[in-house]
């Protein structure tokens, strides 16, 4: 079964520091890697997805994320975040973009 | 993007009771929708796979005769709670598969409160 791990829970930061969210999967197959955020009070939006080729992947919103089929990591980054990227953020793994398997979340705030 | 609505957006309920929760599709036609369930302080969980015109798929260990869903068209999905208990009590959230896009929208989600 797949499932998905993301070690950082909470995380606070300036504005203007440089961002890295953890996520590892464990699947045996094919996979297809999804980063979601969701603002205070909003419905999740995808900020990025894997499918094949480049395994760095650009996003919306000056997010990237790099996959790491060896270490089954899908970590997200951002080099320089602002006060409007305070958010949840969920990695997830999925059959196509059918059937996610979400992680736990990891909750940034970020303090002007 | 596509957007996907859910009603209500809370709800309220006592022991016993069954409530409906509607996720519409409002400028596509989704054939397939998701239903999430979301604990406190936890993930997503997929609880079933809505397919228009025909039964729900659930997920292993999700009880269908509990958590009624019907995808009666293509923009229209309900889950119904059956029997609701406060265990029951979560943030229930649909998605829908938008092919074009390659990905799921989802929906703004529904708190359910059971006393």
């Amino acid at each position: 079964a797949q499932s998905v791990s993301q070690h950082n829970h909470h995380v606070i930061l300036s504005e203007a520091a440089s961002l890295e969210l953890g996520c590892n999967y464990s699947y045996g197959g094919t996979v297809n890697l999804f980063w979601y955020v969701q603002y205070p009070g909003q419905h999740l939006q995808l900020l990025l997805k894997y499918f094949s080729g480049d395994p760095l992947v650009k996003g919306i919103k000056g997010f990237e994320a790099e996959f790491i089929k060896s270490k089954f990591s899908f970590n997200l980054r951002k080099p320089s975040v602002q006060w409007s990227d305070t958010a949840e953020y969920f990695c997830a793994v999925g059959e196509g973009f059918q059937k996610l398997v979400f992680g736990t979340g990891t909750r940034l705030l970020v303090s002007p | 993007g596509a957007v996907v609505s859910q009603h209500p957006s809370w709800v309220i309920c006592k022991s016993g009771t069954s409530v409906k929760i509607e996720c519409r599709s409002l400028d596509f036609q989704a054939t397939t929708m998701f239903w999430y369930r979301q604990f406190p302080k936890q993930s997503l969980m997929l609880m079933a796979t809505s397919n228009e015109g025909s039964k729900a798929t659930y997920e292993q260990g999700v009880e269908k005769d509990k958590f009624l869903i019907n995808h009666a068209s293509l923009t229209l999905s309900t889950l119904t709670v059956t029997s609701a208990h406060p265990e029951d009590s979560s943030f229930y959230i649909c998605s829908a598969i938008v092919s074009d896009y390659n990905e799921q929208f989802f929906g703004p989600g529904t708190r359910l409160t059971v006393l």
